[in-house]
């Protein structure tokens, strides 16, 4: 089935600082949707952004991800970290037959001053 | 934004028991899910619902587990009897459209313990 690797449980870094989230995945199926959600303690997960076509930037409150069909992969970054993003995030994929969601581990964010 | 809610937050109960858990979806949602999250653990997809039926299903989603939404009230996941292996938290979403980039909106999740 389809699976997602986020190869990173933690990341902690400085306010200020750019950040980047991997997610990879592997799917049979000629179509993937890529997601990422953000999940604040004590709050609904909830979309940050999604995938577009292959290779094309999609963009959202600072976030930015390029889906790269080549490589399997739709990594998050951001350029300048700040204090809120401290959240716990999950990369996510549906396949063009499902309609569930197929999540990742999940990345912890921790960012100090 | 629009809000997923989810009733109780938490539920102990004894295995074997029947425990309901409650998920008020967005109000012109008309596609409905479940998933579950062991400690730990991604978040799992047990079941997609519409129209007053099972679209699709994990192997997750036992028999010992249903889901139904009569006349418009919560959407409910109901398993009977539990076991150890379902405590978790259990997050309900909901979707306006179906498939490809739709947006599924969640729930704050319940925390389920099966003692």
């Amino acid at each position: 089935g389809d699976s997602v690797t986020q190869k990173e449980g933690l990341v902690t870094l400085t306010e200020g600082l750019p950040v980047m989230l991997n997610c990879t995945y592997q799917t049979i199926y000629s179509n993937a949707f890529l997601f990422w959600y953000v999940h604040y303690l004590n709050e609904s997960p909830r979309l940050l952004l999604k995938s577009s076509t292959d290779n094309k930037r999609t963009e959202h409150q600072g976030f930015h991800a390029t889906l790269h069909k080549s490589s399997s992969s739709f990594h998050l970054q951001k350029s300048s970290a700040q204090l809120s993003d401290s959240a716990l995030y999950y990369c996510a994929l549906r396949n063009n037959y499902a309609q569930g969601l197929t999540f990742g581990l999940g990345t912890r964010v921790s960012v100090f001053p | 934004g629009p809000k997923v809610l989810q009733i109780p937050s938490h539920q102990i109960i004894d295995m074997g028991q029947m425990v309901t858990l409650n998920c008020d979806p967005v109000s012109n949602h008309l596609y409905f899910y479940w998933y579950k999250q062991i400690l730990g653990q991604q978040m799992e997809f047990l079941v997609n619902f519409y129209n007053g039926k099972v679209m699709e299903k994990s192997k997750l989603f036992k028999d010992q587990f249903s889901v139904e939404r009569p006349d418009g009230s919560y959407f409910t996941l109901k398993i009977q009897p539990t076991a150890l292996e379902d405590s978790a938290v259990y997050f309900c979403a909901s979707s306006f459209r179906l498939g490809g980039y739709a947006e599924q909106f969640f729930g704050p999740g319940t925390r389920l313990t099966v003692l």
